[in-house]
């Protein structure tokens, strides 16, 4: 199984601040790698897809990248909204298996 | 708008058996792939099992045998019919839609709780 590594676990930042959090494969997966945020008692909602596209209607603040093993999400200029758990996930092989998620909190 | 509506979670004593459903709606159901992906309490995201346009399966170690994806294109529906559950098996359970091209889940709907406990 392909094990993803997220850091840091959480992360406390302010209100305009740029925040990136790390994804790492424990194998090659290409870009097959996606982004979710979740809130607390709500469905994960998809950011990104093949490491770097945005699904549609997602922000322009949000982006992300990388290639082989190691990802990256950032986020430009934290707004109220964001502050959220945030999942990579891939899916080049099966079993599809998330990172442990980043809990991104208000400073 | 895409929707996806989970139902049939609820309290079932260790080896009981439930069926989860998911009635989609919204979008061209059997151009797209299917997955459920679940939470525990407290705990991230797992992913349970796929189904294929063509209805191939796929699962997590942890279910296979006990568990079974399957899908009604002509009911807009994907299910999972799970057995001799375990208590390690209580979480949230979430229906989820691939892409067109099936590279990630770009929908979910909002979760229907399964507990099992004595």
């Amino acid at each position: 199984d392909i094990q993803m590594t997220q850091s840091p676990s959480s992360l406390s930042a302010s209100i305009g601040d740029r925040v990136t959090i790390t994804c790492r494969a424990s194998q090659d997966i290409s870009n097959n790698l996606a982004w979710f945020q979740q809130k607390p008692g709500k469905a994960p909602k998809s950011l990104i897809y093949t490491a770097s596209t945005l699904q549609s209607g997602v922000p322009s603040r949000f982006s992300g990248s990388g290639s082989g093993t190691d990802f990256t999400l950032t986020i430009s200029s934290l707004q109220p909204e964001d502050f959220a758990t945030y999942y990579c996930q891939q899916h080049i092989s099966y079993p599809v298996t998330f990172g442990q998620g980043t809990r991104l909190e208000i400073k | 708008d895409v929707q996806l509506v989970e139902s049939g979670g609820g309290l079932v004593q260790p080896g009981g058996s439930l069926r989860l459903s998911c009635a989609a709606s919204g979008f061209s159901f059997d151009n797209h792939w299917m997955s459920w992906v679940r939470q525990a309490p407290g705990k991230g995201l797992e992913w349970v099992a796929n189904i294929k346009r063509g209805g191939d399966e796929r699962y997590v170690d942890s279910v296979k045998g006990r568990f079974t994806i399957s899908r009604d294109n002509a009911k807009n529906s994907v299910f999972l019919q799970m057995n001799n559950l375990r208590a390690e098996d209580t979480a949230m359970y979430y229906c989820a839609k691939y892409d067109a091209i099936g590279h990630s889940h770009d929908s979910w709907g909002q979760g229907t709780l399964v507990t099992v406990s004595s």
